[in-house]
């Protein structure tokens, strides 16, 4: 079972709709969560990030994290054709000098 | 606002030949990494680096590869004898804040081995 499990879509959506993205994870001991927007042939971008368990909001953007069910999530509203991009969970053990184990990234197009 | 720079952003090199890639983090930051991403697959963490000692290093990371601060404001990677599967993006990114681990990276440089 590989530790972090993101589906690679690609998913196409129409401008405006409501986008949920998830990763399911193995390894208990994660606690940060990170989502990051990567566009093509560039460097990820820090989205948001979380520790442990709940909900983080940040303008149009929700970061949900499920430790129970190793379940993370981010939902954006009234998506934007800028918004089209690789999105990448990523998470990590402990804070600090820590490494990230990332995903393998959903690519998102938003359909104007 | 501050950002991670990287040079050069493409590197062409033939197999068997040393590279160094370079990496400006963000001035107040205290740990730094690198990772790469071989085209179509996921981010892989290479190492990291705090108070100029390697904090932690992947399998990837083996006696090819070395890290170096030079000074008060680089961090490079060195391969010293390039492989075909050494070709991938190589991203460098640096943490400000020991609490946490909101890690910043730099646009990648895209190394060729030929």
């Amino acid at each position: 079972q590989k530790e972090v499990e993101q589906d690679p879509g690609p998913l196409s959506v129409p401008e405006g709709a409501i986008v949920s993205l998830n990763c399911t994870y193995s390894n208990s001991a994660f606690q940060y969560f990170m989502w990051y927007r990567q566009y093509s042939r560039k460097g990820p971008e820090l989205l948001m990030y979380t520790y442990s368990s709940g909900n983080k909001e940040d303008g149009r953007f929700t970061a949900q994290v499920d430790k129970s069910s190793k379940y993370i999530s981010l939902f954006i509203r009234d998506s934007q054709p800028s918004d089209s991009a690789t999105y990448l969970c990523a998470m990590s053990v402990d804070f600090g000098n820590e490494k990230l184990t990332f995903g393998t990234g959903t690519r998102l197009t938003i359909i104007p | 606002e501050p950002e991670v720079t990287q040079t050069p952003s493409h590197q062409v090199t033939q197999m068997g030949q040393e590279v160094i890639l370079r990496c400006v983090p963000i001035s107040n930051h205290l740990y730094f990494y690198w990772y790469r991403q071989i085209l179509g697959q996921k981010v892989e963490f290479l190492v990291s680096f705090y108070n100029n000692e390697i904090s932690e290093k992947s399998e990837i990371f083996d006696d090819q590869f070395s890290v170096e601060r030079p000074d008060g404001s680089n961090f490079t990677l060195k391969i010293r004898s390039t492989k075909l599967e050494d070709s991938a993006m190589y991203f460098c990114a640096s943490t400000p804040d020991p609490t946490n681990n909101e890690q910043f990276f730099g646009p990648g440089t895209r190394l060729t081995v030929l």
